[in-house]
């Protein structure tokens, strides 16, 4: 089956810094890769959608300029968490999708977890 | 390695009741998850468990059984809106999630 990698796997940072998660699709070009955040024992919440090429769609209540979003090639998508204060700590997870649809199949990287201190 | 297998898709009658198998190899465990997730919309936590034993909460129960690396979700009263695909992830030692390519659930009238 498609593989999806993230880097880092575990992240601890000051508060105010900025930390970047890859999302990497090892064996497949992703037309499209998503970025979710979940809290312990919560449902993923999706953040945002990006495309090959083009601008990140954020949801709603998702700041863009908080978490910057690069998805420079088929199979690279980052996630850049500038200034990250505790609140910022969650687990982030990426999928990346063959096709642009939202029914389209997606396949879940293994998550990164941000502890800001 | 790392290895998750569960079915790719079952078909259940609505009012009836399915059981979704997960056998997981894994780097150490730190608990399982499931998911349910709709098509075109985020997976939605359904349990999580990391002690033997049946965890029930409505009409969703969750059990392992982690010397022989299997869980499975029982459905009960099977609902049309029930349909939907399943994923089983559990958490290897590094708490990193490893996802099951996920079981899709067909539920007929």
């Amino acid at each position: 089956g498609a593989v999806v990698s993230q880097h880092p796997s575990r992240v601890i940072c000051k508060s105010g810094t900025s930390v970047k998660i890859e999302c990497r699709s090892l064996d497949f070009q992703a037309t499209t890769m998503f970025w979710y955040r979940q809290f312990p024992k919560q449902s993923l919440m999706l953040m945002a959608t990006s495309n090959e090429g083009s601008k990140a769609t954020y949801e709603q209540g998702v700041e863009k300029d908080k978490f910057l979003i690069n998805h420079a090639s088929l199979t690279l998508s980052t996630l850049t968490v500038t200034s990250a204060h505790p609140e910022d700590s969650s687990f982030y997870i990426c999928s990346a999708s063959l096709g642009t649809s939202d029914s389209d199949e997606q396949f879940f990287g293994p998550g990164t977890r941000l502890t800001v201190l | 390695g790392q290895n998750i297998d569960q079915p790719t898709e079952m078909t259940a009658t609505e009012g009836a009741i399915v059981q979704i198998n997960c056998t997981y190899q894994t780097s150490g465990f730190n608990g399982l998850f499931w998911y349910q997730q709709h098509a075109g919309e985020a997976p939605t936590f359904l349990s999580y468990n990391v002690l033997d034993g049946l965890e029930e909460k409505g009409r969703f129960s969750s059990f392992l059984s982690r010397s022989k690396g299997y869980s499975y979700l029982l459905l009960k009263e099977l609902q049309m809106k029930d349909s939907a695909s399943y994923l089983c992830a559990p958490m290897d030692s590094n708490y990193q999630l490893i996802w099951g390519a996920g079981t899709k659930l067909i539920i007929k009238p």
